[in-house]
């Protein structure tokens, strides 16, 4: 098992510009989020998905769009970058929405000027 | 909502000495407790966990601590080696009926000088 792969590692994007953070996992795990890392906030919740076609809002959802609609991807959007979603963005997926341990990916470092 | 706050944001230990980080939350529903290891430049690693229906646990050189009437857990590592040098973050989650959410403590630098 390759576990939980994201890409791209690092992006840069120009302020207004649209991007999509990739999330693939190959364990079968029903649940998959995205987490943003900032320093001294620790992580925060973007979006979670409990199942293909089953997403909702974490923490801090605003200027994010998610879909799912495979159990293997979750991919994270943002519409239109702005220097506030500069951060390190890292998915994470559980076997299911109650139980499992929570694994992550290694992160994208997203840089929006 | 959850808060999870986590002490202390930095702490250096010789090598071969204990570190101790320490975890607070707020809603006592929570009830399973990981820990996580980041290395520079990866994400986080799961390292050891615990439900509320246990007070302690113990892996090698690792014990996680849990009193609930308190509201805190803490992580113990004993015999440090330099490659215990990492962030550690400490989190709180509980069952909803959409799924468990995960709120985690702002992160403890670790660094264990040789």
């Amino acid at each position: 098992n390759a576990g939980v792969t994201q890409t791209p590692k690092f992006q840069v994007l120009k302020t207004g510009q649209s991007m999509t953070l990739q999330c693939a996992q190959d364990m079968n795990h029903e649940y998959m989020s995205w987490y943003r890392q900032d320093p001294g906030m620790g992580l925060r919740l973007i979006h979670y998905s409990v199942g293909a076609g089953i997403t909702d809002q974490g923490e801090v959802p605003n200027g994010y769009n998610v879909s799912r609609s495979t159990t293997e991807d979750f991919p994270l959007r943002l519409l239109s970058a702005a220097p506030s979603q500069t951060s390190v963005y890292f998915c994470a997926s559980r076997p299911d929405r109650v139980k499992g341990k929570l694994l992550f990916g290694s992160g994208t470092q997203l840089s929006v000027l | 909502g959850e808060n999870v706050e986590q002490h202390p944001s930095t702490l250096s230990v010789q090598e071969g000495d204990s570190a101790v980080i320490k975890c607070t939350y707020s809603d006592s529903a929570s009830n399973y407790f990981p820990w996580y290891k980041q290395e520079l430049g990866k994400g986080p690693q799961l390292i050891i966990d615990i439900r509320s229906n246990v007070g302690e646990k113990k892996d090698q050189r690792i014990a996680v601590t849990l009193n609930k009437t308190a509201k805190h857990f803490s992580l113990h590592i004993t015999e440090t080696q330099p490659e215990d040098s990492a962030v550690y973050f400490c989190a709180a989650s509980k069952v909803r009926d959409t799924g468990n959410q995960f709120y985690f403590g702002t992160g403890t630098s670790l660094t264990v000088i040789p």
